[in-house]
């Protein structure tokens, strides 16, 4: 079982839909990283979070330290939000070493 | 924040040379790592690159295959040597340091062996 696991792995939408990925994980973390990979490969840092709730935009992630898990919300979601959304964790802290998700593959249909 | 180059964006190679990937950020950064994404895959961890000194690898990966320098806190090179297929994949730079918990990363790297 992999330490960090997404859902959905794949997930169509319409415009206009509110999406949710989900994040679980089974290790002790220092924080939970979101982040944002387009076709090209360049990968985008959108969110880290120890604790509580962050909204930039849109996007909105939160975090369930007891209960592991963190989830990431798109409102209103737009064709430019077609990416692969990755979720990842450091898991000592103050290091970078990061692990991460399998990536939940997001497409949203005109 | 961090603004890293990594470079190049892309290349197709043949099978039995090496190319060598660079990446260059905007600060002096600690800590700075390589990784690797195969097709469909998630990002794994080749190693960290340590200023002056010796990159400590990851399980699986070895100094033969992917050389790393890092000269300075600014700049790292990763080089894929003896290319084959299966080596196709994204590699991307990472850096940090351990006063600040983000992640920051280069553009990628996108590598086809032919």
């Amino acid at each position: 079982k992999n330490e960090v696991e997404q859902s959905p792995q794949n997930l169509t939408a319409q415009e206009g839909e509110f999406i949710t990925i989900n994040c679980s994980y089974s290790v002790g973390i220092s924080a939970l990283h979101w982040l944002q990979q387009h076709p090209g490969g360049g990968i985008v840092s959108l969110f880290m979070l120890s604790s509580g709730k962050k909204k930039h935009g849109r996007l909105i992630a939160t975090i369930n330290i007891q209960e592991k898990h963190s989830s990431l919300h798109i409102t209103a979601s737009h064709p430019r939000d077609s990416a692969v959304y990755i979720c990842a964790v450091s898991i000592s802290r103050g290091a970078q070493k990061l692990v991460f998700g399998q990536g939940t593959r997001l497409t949203i249909n005109p | 924040s961090a603004v890293i180059s990594q470079k190049p964006s892309r290349d197709i190679c043949q099978r039995g040379t090496s190319l060598t990937i660079q990446c260059q950020v905007d600060s002096q950064v600690t800590m700075m790592f390589w990784y690797r994404q195969q097709p469909g895959q998630s990002l794994t961890l080749i190693a960290t690159a340590n200023q002056g000194s010796e990159a400590t690898y990851e399980s699986g990966f070895v100094i033969d295959k992917f050389p790393i320098s890092r000269p300075n806190l600014t700049f790292s090179t990763l080089t894929v040597s003896n290319m084959s297929p299966e080596d196709s994949s994204i590699y991307l730079c990472s850096v940090g340091s351990r006063l600040v918990v983000a992640a920051f990363f280069g553009q990628g790297t996108r590598l086809t062996v032919v």
